[in-house]
């Protein structure tokens, strides 16, 4: 099994421009997650999923949206991106149930100049 | 919403046994803990979960306190490759969020 595939791994924008990133499991998970990881700190939740079609608000959710068109796949868009945005993006997949831990991809570092 | 505190970083000698605290005295009744790992810039690797009794799994050990407001995660026998940063996280309020704290930098020495 694959698990959680991110695309792409890296990428450079300019102020200004747009991207979408990609997340895809393969494991029939309902709920999906995107973080944002900055140097030195942890991992901050951005938005979430719990189902096809459904999204939702974590800590840091400005600058960003997000869409769950299929249940497999979890877009995040950066509609005018900025240098504060410039971290490494990690999403996340979990089965829903109340024991169930997250399964994380490998990340995509992003870079904003 | 339930939070977690760990030290920001701990060092272990090779073979030893490695105790990563973490305080998380908010936690609600059926809220479990969950140890995740990450080396360099990868992604979280899950680790060991538990709600009230200790658990034990081929990668470590977790000792969750009777009043539930602290754990400790124990790897019995340290090796250099355990150098990584390690999150112990629980859920949001409403079941959905996992938050992570900053997380403890452990650094395995020869």
């Amino acid at each position: 099994n694959a698990g959680v595939t991110q695309t792409p791994k890296f990428r450079v924008l300019k102020t200004g421009q747009s991207m979408t990133l990609l997340c895809a499991q393969d494991m029939n998970h309902e709920y999906m997650y995107w973080y944002r990881q900055d140097p030195g700190m942890g991992l901050r939740l951005i938005h979430y999923s719990v189902g096809e079609g459904t999204t939702a608000k974590g800590e840091v959710p400005d600058g960003y949206n997000v869409s769950r068109l299929k249940k497999q796949n979890f877009l995040l868009g950066l509609e005018s991106a900025a240098p504060s945005q410039t971290s490494v993006y990690f999403c996340a997949s979990s089965s829903g149930q109340r024991k169930s831990p997250l399964h994380f991809g490998n990340g995509t570092r992003l870079t904003v100049t | 919403d339930a939070k977690t505190t760990q030290p920001t970083s701990m060092d272990c000698a090779e073979g030893r046994a490695a105790n990563l605290p973490c305080n998380h005295s908010t936690i609600s009744g059926n809220e479990y803990v969950y140890w995740y790992r990450q080396i360099h810039s990868q992604g979280p690797q899950y680790i060991i979960h538990g709600l009230k009794n200790n658990e034990t799994n081929e990668m470590a050990s977790l000792i969750i306190t009777e009043d539930r407001k602290s754990s400790t995660l124990i790897l019995p026998h340290a090796t250099l490759r355990d150098t990584a940063v390690y999150y112990c996280i629980v859920r949001g309020n409403t079941g959905n969020q996992f938050y992570f704290g900053t997380g403890t930098s452990l650094t395995v020495i020869p």
